[in-house]
Protein backbone atom coordinates (compact mmCIF):
# COMPACT_ATOMS: atom_id res chain seq x y z
CA UNK A 1 0.00 0.00 0.00
CA UNK A 2 1.43 3.60 -0.59
CA UNK A 3 1.78 5.39 2.19
CA UNK A 4 0.75 9.34 2.84
CA UNK A 5 1.75 11.88 0.20
CA UNK A 6 2.16 15.18 0.54
CA UNK A 7 2.63 18.39 -2.74
CA UNK A 8 4.62 19.87 -2.58
CA UNK A 9 7.72 19.01 -1.20
CA UNK A 10 9.42 22.05 -0.41
CA UNK A 11 8.05 25.90 -0.50
CA UNK A 12 9.33 29.34 -0.51
CA UNK A 13 6.64 31.95 -0.22
CA UNK A 14 7.22 36.07 0.96
CA UNK A 15 4.63 37.64 3.68
CA UNK A 16 1.75 38.67 2.68
CA UNK A 17 0.78 35.71 0.27
CA UNK A 18 -1.14 32.52 0.74
CA UNK A 19 -0.67 28.80 0.43
CA UNK A 20 -2.13 25.65 -0.25
CA UNK A 21 -0.90 22.18 0.81
CA UNK A 22 -2.36 18.93 -0.47
CA UNK A 23 -2.17 15.50 1.26
CA UNK A 24 -3.40 12.33 0.17
CA UNK A 25 -4.03 9.38 2.74
CA UNK A 26 -2.87 5.79 2.59
CA UNK A 27 -5.88 4.26 0.10
CA UNK A 28 -9.28 3.69 2.47
CA UNK A 29 -8.11 5.57 5.13
CA UNK A 30 -10.86 8.32 5.83
CA UNK A 31 -9.41 11.00 8.72
CA UNK A 32 -6.75 13.00 7.65
CA UNK A 33 -5.13 15.28 10.43
CA UNK A 34 -2.63 18.35 10.06
CA UNK A 35 0.25 19.03 11.98
CA UNK A 36 3.00 22.04 12.38
CA UNK A 37 6.10 21.38 13.51
CA UNK A 38 9.08 23.90 14.35
CA UNK A 39 12.02 23.72 16.27
CA UNK A 40 10.75 25.71 18.89
CA UNK A 41 7.05 24.57 19.46
CA UNK A 42 7.48 20.75 18.60
CA UNK A 43 4.80 19.13 16.60
CA UNK A 44 1.21 20.84 17.20
CA UNK A 45 -2.23 19.57 15.98
CA UNK A 46 -3.41 22.42 13.33
CA UNK A 47 -7.08 19.99 12.34
CA UNK A 48 -8.60 16.93 11.61
CA UNK A 49 -11.11 15.70 9.00
CA UNK A 50 -13.01 12.78 8.49
CA UNK A 51 -16.01 12.55 6.07
CA UNK A 52 -14.91 15.57 4.59
CA UNK A 53 -16.08 17.59 7.79
CA UNK A 54 -13.43 19.38 10.12
CA UNK A 55 -13.95 17.09 13.26
CA UNK A 56 -11.72 19.18 15.46
CA UNK A 57 -9.30 21.81 15.59
CA UNK A 58 -6.01 23.17 17.16
CA UNK A 59 -5.19 26.42 18.60
CA UNK A 60 -4.16 28.21 15.24
CA UNK A 61 -5.71 31.68 13.98
CA UNK A 62 -7.98 31.33 11.67
CA UNK A 63 -5.70 32.26 8.32
CA UNK A 64 -5.18 28.67 8.93
CA UNK A 65 -7.74 26.60 7.09
CA UNK A 66 -8.49 23.33 5.46
CA UNK A 67 -11.14 20.94 3.52
CA UNK A 68 -11.45 17.41 2.12
CA UNK A 69 -12.70 16.03 -0.57
CA UNK A 70 -15.02 12.69 -1.34
CA UNK A 71 -12.23 11.05 -2.13
CA UNK A 72 -10.66 11.89 1.28
CA UNK A 73 -7.74 14.02 -0.15
CA UNK A 74 -7.54 17.28 2.01
CA UNK A 75 -5.80 20.47 1.24
CA UNK A 76 -4.98 23.18 3.90
CA UNK A 77 -4.55 27.00 3.29
CA UNK A 78 -2.41 29.46 4.59
CA UNK A 79 -3.77 33.22 3.91
CA UNK A 80 -1.58 36.34 4.84
CA UNK A 81 1.89 34.30 5.53
CA UNK A 82 3.86 35.40 8.41
CA UNK A 83 7.71 34.85 9.12
CA UNK A 84 6.32 32.42 12.01
CA UNK A 85 4.16 30.20 9.57
CA UNK A 86 7.82 28.95 8.37
CA UNK A 87 7.72 25.16 9.35
CA UNK A 88 7.50 21.67 8.04
CA UNK A 89 3.80 20.77 8.04
CA UNK A 90 2.80 17.66 8.07
CA UNK A 91 -0.61 15.60 7.28
CA UNK A 92 -1.18 12.40 8.83
CA UNK A 93 -4.17 10.17 7.75
CA UNK A 94 -5.69 7.22 9.89
CA UNK A 95 -8.28 4.66 9.38
CA UNK A 96 -10.88 5.62 11.51
CA UNK A 97 -13.15 2.50 11.72
CA UNK A 98 -16.16 1.79 14.10
CA UNK A 99 -14.47 1.12 17.03
CA UNK A 100 -11.73 4.04 16.80
CA UNK A 101 -8.47 2.83 15.67
CA UNK A 102 -6.56 5.82 16.23
CA UNK A 103 -2.90 5.12 14.68
CA UNK A 104 -2.02 8.04 12.73
CA UNK A 105 0.33 7.53 9.92
CA UNK A 106 2.61 10.55 8.79
CA UNK A 107 3.59 11.96 5.37
CA UNK A 108 6.97 13.35 4.39
CA UNK A 109 5.96 16.86 4.81
CA UNK A 110 5.87 19.93 2.98
CA UNK A 111 8.85 22.38 4.38
CA UNK A 112 7.93 25.85 4.19
CA UNK A 113 9.95 28.86 4.28
CA UNK A 114 8.01 32.63 4.30
CA UNK A 115 10.73 35.18 3.40
CA UNK B 1 -4.49 20.40 29.41
CA UNK B 2 -3.32 17.39 28.18
CA UNK B 3 0.56 17.51 28.59
CA UNK B 4 3.51 14.84 27.50
CA UNK B 5 7.09 15.31 28.38
CA UNK B 6 10.14 13.16 27.54
CA UNK B 7 13.23 13.17 29.08
CA UNK B 8 16.16 13.08 28.31
CA UNK B 9 16.12 15.83 25.56
CA UNK B 10 18.94 14.55 24.18
CA UNK B 11 21.13 10.93 24.60
CA UNK B 12 24.50 9.52 23.87
CA UNK B 13 24.85 5.98 23.20
CA UNK B 14 27.93 3.77 22.38
CA UNK B 15 26.70 1.43 20.14
CA UNK B 16 25.79 -2.08 22.14
CA UNK B 17 25.16 0.19 25.27
CA UNK B 18 21.28 -0.13 25.97
CA UNK B 19 18.88 2.57 27.56
CA UNK B 20 15.49 3.94 27.89
CA UNK B 21 13.91 6.83 27.13
CA UNK B 22 11.20 8.43 29.25
CA UNK B 23 7.14 9.78 27.93
CA UNK B 24 5.31 11.11 30.97
CA UNK B 25 1.85 12.17 30.03
CA UNK B 26 -1.14 14.05 31.77
CA UNK B 27 -3.94 13.11 29.69
CA UNK B 28 -7.74 13.18 29.86
CA UNK B 29 -9.17 9.99 28.77
CA UNK B 30 -6.30 8.13 27.12
CA UNK B 31 -7.06 6.24 24.44
CA UNK B 32 -3.92 5.50 23.21
CA UNK B 33 0.12 5.98 23.56
CA UNK B 34 1.90 6.31 20.37
CA UNK B 35 5.60 6.19 20.00
CA UNK B 36 7.17 7.33 16.58
CA UNK B 37 10.48 7.87 14.99
CA UNK B 38 11.87 11.00 12.77
CA UNK B 39 15.12 11.20 10.39
CA UNK B 40 16.48 14.79 10.50
CA UNK B 41 13.77 16.42 6.90
CA UNK B 42 11.28 13.36 6.91
CA UNK B 43 7.70 12.66 8.59
CA UNK B 44 7.53 10.36 11.51
CA UNK B 45 7.53 6.62 11.41
CA UNK B 46 5.01 5.27 13.54
CA UNK B 47 7.14 2.48 15.45
CA UNK B 48 4.12 1.18 18.48
CA UNK B 49 0.79 2.50 19.97
CA UNK B 50 -0.14 1.46 23.43
CA UNK B 51 -3.74 1.25 25.16
CA UNK B 52 -3.84 -0.04 28.67
CA UNK B 53 -1.12 0.07 31.76
CA UNK B 54 0.93 -2.91 31.77
CA UNK B 55 0.66 -3.40 27.97
CA UNK B 56 4.48 -3.89 26.42
CA UNK B 57 5.32 -4.08 22.52
CA UNK B 58 8.65 -5.05 20.63
CA UNK B 59 10.26 -4.92 17.46
CA UNK B 60 13.83 -5.78 17.21
CA UNK B 61 16.05 -3.62 19.47
CA UNK B 62 12.85 -1.84 21.07
CA UNK B 63 10.09 -2.76 23.21
CA UNK B 64 7.67 0.19 24.78
CA UNK B 65 5.90 -0.72 28.15
CA UNK B 66 2.72 1.93 29.61
CA UNK B 67 1.87 2.82 33.10
CA UNK B 68 -1.11 4.79 34.03
CA UNK B 69 1.48 7.74 34.14
CA UNK B 70 4.73 7.10 32.10
CA UNK B 71 5.75 4.87 28.92
CA UNK B 72 9.15 3.78 28.30
CA UNK B 73 11.14 3.16 25.23
CA UNK B 74 13.48 0.62 25.71
CA UNK B 75 16.54 0.45 23.61
CA UNK B 76 18.65 -2.72 23.75
CA UNK B 77 22.14 -2.91 22.01
CA UNK B 78 21.32 -0.43 19.68
CA UNK B 79 23.09 0.46 16.53
CA UNK B 80 24.16 3.68 14.52
CA UNK B 81 21.23 3.57 12.75
CA UNK B 82 18.71 3.75 15.32
CA UNK B 83 20.22 7.35 15.52
CA UNK B 84 16.94 9.59 15.57
CA UNK B 85 14.67 11.46 17.20
CA UNK B 86 11.91 9.76 19.52
CA UNK B 87 8.64 11.06 19.78
CA UNK B 88 5.97 10.26 22.51
CA UNK B 89 2.09 11.11 21.58
CA UNK B 90 -0.97 10.99 23.80
CA UNK B 91 -4.49 10.43 21.88
CA UNK B 92 -7.18 12.22 24.24
CA UNK B 93 -10.72 10.78 23.75
CA UNK B 94 -11.96 13.65 25.48
CA UNK B 95 -10.01 16.48 23.30
CA UNK B 96 -9.94 13.74 20.33
CA UNK B 97 -6.13 15.03 19.29
CA UNK B 98 -2.74 14.11 19.27
CA UNK B 99 -0.61 15.74 22.05
CA UNK B 100 3.14 15.05 21.22
CA UNK B 101 6.13 15.43 23.16
CA UNK B 102 9.19 17.56 22.41
CA UNK B 103 10.97 14.07 21.93
CA UNK B 104 14.46 12.55 22.47
CA UNK B 105 17.09 13.31 20.48
CA UNK B 106 19.25 10.19 20.17
CA UNK B 107 22.60 9.18 18.75
CA UNK B 108 24.57 6.19 19.03
CA UNK B 109 28.27 6.14 18.10
CA UNK B 110 29.97 3.29 16.63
Amino acid sequence: KAGVTQTPRYLIKTRGQQVTLSCSPISGHRSVSWYQQTPGQGLQFLFEYFSETQRNKGNFPGRFSGRQFSNSRSEMNVSTLELGDSALYLCASSPRLAGGEETQYFGPGTRLLVL
Amino acid sequence: EDQVTQSPEALRLQEGESSSLNCSYTVSGLRGLFWYRQDPGKGPEFLFTLYSAGEEKEKERLKATLTKKESFLHITAPKPEDSATYLCAAYSGSARQLTFGSGTQLTVLP
